[in-house]
């Protein structure tokens, strides 16, 4: 069965320096992925997903994720945080089997800290 | 702002009542979602509907239900409600069915249960 683990349950890093949100993924087909965002007390935003396309995926507001089938991984990435990124992030799957392709599987979540 | 909206945006109630949440999708979105987010289960899928139709279930309960209407709005109906059903429930919706489709999500509902 398809899931998605989420490495970090808490990253926190500084203005301005890289984020690396790390997310493993299980499936048997080819899957797509997302990450979405959720800032306190709001719904959740799609920051990027891959579909087959392109391995390395560019979303909004500088982050992008790169994914590597040898390694089942689907890392997010920013070169340089910013104090409006603080947040919880959720690396996404999407179910398998006909029927489930529109669940989406969500992970547990990181919530990223940005320090001053 | 998604385009999908939602209400109510706090509901607070008794165990034992029943409520109804409900959700609009974006404009020519013809599936919708529920998820259910709690603090020990995360975030889970509960149930889609396609064009008025049942597509996908989860890890819906007996006691929950819901419908998606011809105008494509959708409600998700909680009856016999306990404690543990305190959570914040959020609607999403896309164009199609497929996996490839990117799921848009409402500010949801949050739900107290005393």
């Amino acid at each position: 069965a398809q899931s998605v683990t989420q490495l970090d349950s808490h990253v926190s890093v500084s203005e301005g320096t890289p984020v690396l949100l790390r997310c493993n993924y299980s499936s048997s087909y080819s899957p797509s992925l997302f990450w979405y965002v959720q800032h306190p007390n709001k719904g959740l935003q799609l920051l990027l997903k891959y579909t087959s396309a392109a391995t390395l995926v560019k979303g909004i507001n500088g982050f992008e994720a790169e994914f590597k089938k040898s390694e089942t991984s689907f890392h997010l990435t920013k070169p340089s945080a910013h104090m409006s990124d603080a947040a919880e992030y959720f690396c996404v799957v999407t179910g398998e089997g006909s029927g489930n392709t529109g669940k989406l599987i969500f992970g547990q979540g990181t919530t990223l800290q940005v320090k001053p | 702002d998604s385009g999908v909206t939602q209400t109510p945006k706090h509901l607070i109630t008794a165990t034992g009542q029943r409520v109804t949440l409900r959700c609009s999708p974006r404009s020519g979105d013809l599936s919708v979602y529920w998820y259910q987010q709690s603090l020990d289960q995360g975030l889970q899928f509960l149930i889609q509907y396609y064009n008025g139709e049942e597509r996908a279930k989860g890890n819906i309960l007996e006691r929950f239900s819901a419908q998606q209407f011809p105008d494509l709005h959708s409600e998700l109906n909680l009856s016999s409600l306990e404690l543990g059903d305190s959570a914040l429930y959020f609607c999403a919706s896309s164009v199609g069915l497929g996996r490839a489709d990117t799921q848009y999500f409402g500010p949801g509902t949050r739900l107290t249960v005393l």
